[in-house]
């Protein structure tokens, strides 16, 4: 079936740095890519839509120069958290699809810790 | 807009059947999804329908959907201690996905 491989999965940083997570498709070509943020107990807020080649569409409310989001090929799409505060501490998910009507495969998710 | 909603936890015995139920507004939906997140980890698809289909089973699992009262459900026979996770339905239409709240399912030795 198809694989989205996330890395890192855990990644403790100091505020202030920047932080960059990285979405890969292992076995298809991912068009679409999305990232989601997920806090304790609660279900998944969608961040942002990224189409290979063209800029990332952000949900209202993300900040655009703070989650800088890169999909240069059509398996690796990059998050970086930048100035990464510990009110950015979270768990984010990745997830990725075909084109067409196909179904999300998701990462496993990367658990952000700001110190 | 769209709002997918789920009970929150569910308890059962192991070797009995878990029924999950989910409900959603948006009758446009293309997708319909159940996926599985255990402790620190992300979301695996468990199984997914058209919104043209109304059952769906996979091994253990079955999916009914009644569209007309836009609700879906997701049925575990045999339920094991491994099942024990939070389960997610969704909706999608064209490429934008929206979430219920997650239902806890508990499975009690």
């Amino acid at each position: 079936g198809a694989v989205v491989s996330q890395h890192p999965s855990r990644v403790i940083c100091k505020s202030g740095t920047s932080v960059k997570i990285e979405c890969r498709s292992l076995d298809f070509q991912a068009t679409t890519m999305f990232w989601y943020r997920q806090f304790p107990k609660q279900s998944l807020m969608l961040m942002a839509t990224s189409n290979e080649g063209s800029k990332a569409t952000y949900e209202q409310g993300v900040e655009k120069d703070k989650f800088l989001i890169n999909h240069a090929s059509l398996t690796l799409s990059t998050l970086t958290v930048t100035s990464a505060h510990p009110e950015d501490s979270s768990f984010y998910i990745c997830s990725a699809k075909m084109t067409g009507n196909s179904p999300l495969h998701f990462g496993n998710g990367t658990r952000l810790t700001v110190t | 807009g769209e709002d997918v909603e789920q009970s929150l936890f569910l308890s059962v015995r192991e070797g009995d059947s878990s029924v999950i139920n989910c409900t959603y507004t948006d009758s446009s939906s293309t997708y319909l999804y159940w996926y599985k997140q255990e402790p620190g980890a992300g979301l695996q698809l468990l199984t997914y329908i058209f919104s043209n289909m109304d059952m769906k089973q996979d091994q253990r699992l079955t999916v009914l959907l009644n569209k007309k009262d836009k609700h879906l459900s997701l049925r575990i026979a045999d339920t094991q201690t491994g099942d024990s996770a939070i389960y997610f339905c969704a909706e999608s239409m064209d490429q934008k996905v929206t979430f219920g709240t997650g239902t806890k399912l508990q499975v009690i030795p």
